[in-house]
């Protein structure tokens, strides 16, 4: 079957390490997302992708960095800088520009600190 | 700017009762809107879209929504509230002429359902 799936599901970071989270679709999607979920706030965006080779900041893009090099794939880094980057992440992907479509998910990483 | 806003983010309706999950969205043009449903530490599952053909639209689950452009709303709705509709439920826009290539979301509503 197709879909998102985002590994590992739970991930620790130590104080000063990058890690990454890791999204693979094959869903043969055009675009692809990163989101944030707090509770009580909602899906707040930090990056997106409309194709290979690009990708756009978006609300909350401080201290995390993305890379879109092959259609499947969309891994996101938090680095250091995140002071706080304890939350669920998701990934999502939609079909194309073609906004009417809606986005599929994945299952979430849950990041948190030691 | 796009927004939704989710009125309410806990209700609670006894098993059997109208589920009424409120959405209201600021836009000048009619965009596009989309109901997920999120359980526990899971992804989201889309419900429902309105694309701009029936004002009423059918989800699965039992659920549906009616696009109300005087009200700009997007309220979603089930006759009869299940054990396993307890959830978080979020509202999404989307706007084809924003140039963004965005989904906006509410900040969610949990649905608690009582016995």
């Amino acid at each position: 079957d197709g879909g998102i799936t985002q590994s590992p599901k739970y991930l620790f970071r130590k104080e000063g390490q990058n890690v990454t989270l890791s999204c693979e679709q094959n869903l043969n999607h055009d675009a692809m997302y990163w989101y944030r979920q707090d509770p009580g706030q909602g899906l707040r965006l930090i990056y997106y992708s409309q194709i290979v080779n690009d990708f756009q900041k978006g609300d909350i893009a401080e201290g995390y960095s993305v890379s879109r090099e092959k259609k499947e794939s969309f891994p996101l880094t938090v680095t250091s800088a995140q002071k706080n980057p304890t939350a669920f992440y998701l990934c999502a992907s939609s079909i194309s520009r073609a906004m009417r479509q809606p986005q599929h998910f994945g299952d979430g990483t849950r990041l948190s600190i030691l | 700017a796009q927004s939704v806003t989710q009125l309410g983010s806990h209700v609670s309706v006894s098993e059997g009762a109208l589920v009424l999950l409120r959405c209201n969205y600021s836009s000048s043009v009619p965009p596009y809107l989309f109901w997920y449903v999120q359980y526990p530490n899971q992804g989201l599952q889309l419900l429902l879209k309105y694309t701009s053909a029936a004002t009423l639209v059918k989800g699965i689950n039992g659920f549906e929504a009616e696009f109300k452009k005087s009200e700009t709303s997007f309220h979603l709705t089930k006759p009869s509230a299940h054990m396993s509709d307890a959830a978080e439920y979020f509202c999404a826009v989307s706007d084809p002429t924003s140039g963004t290539y965005k989904y906006i979301f509410g900040t969610g509503t949990r649905l608690k359902v009582l016995a």
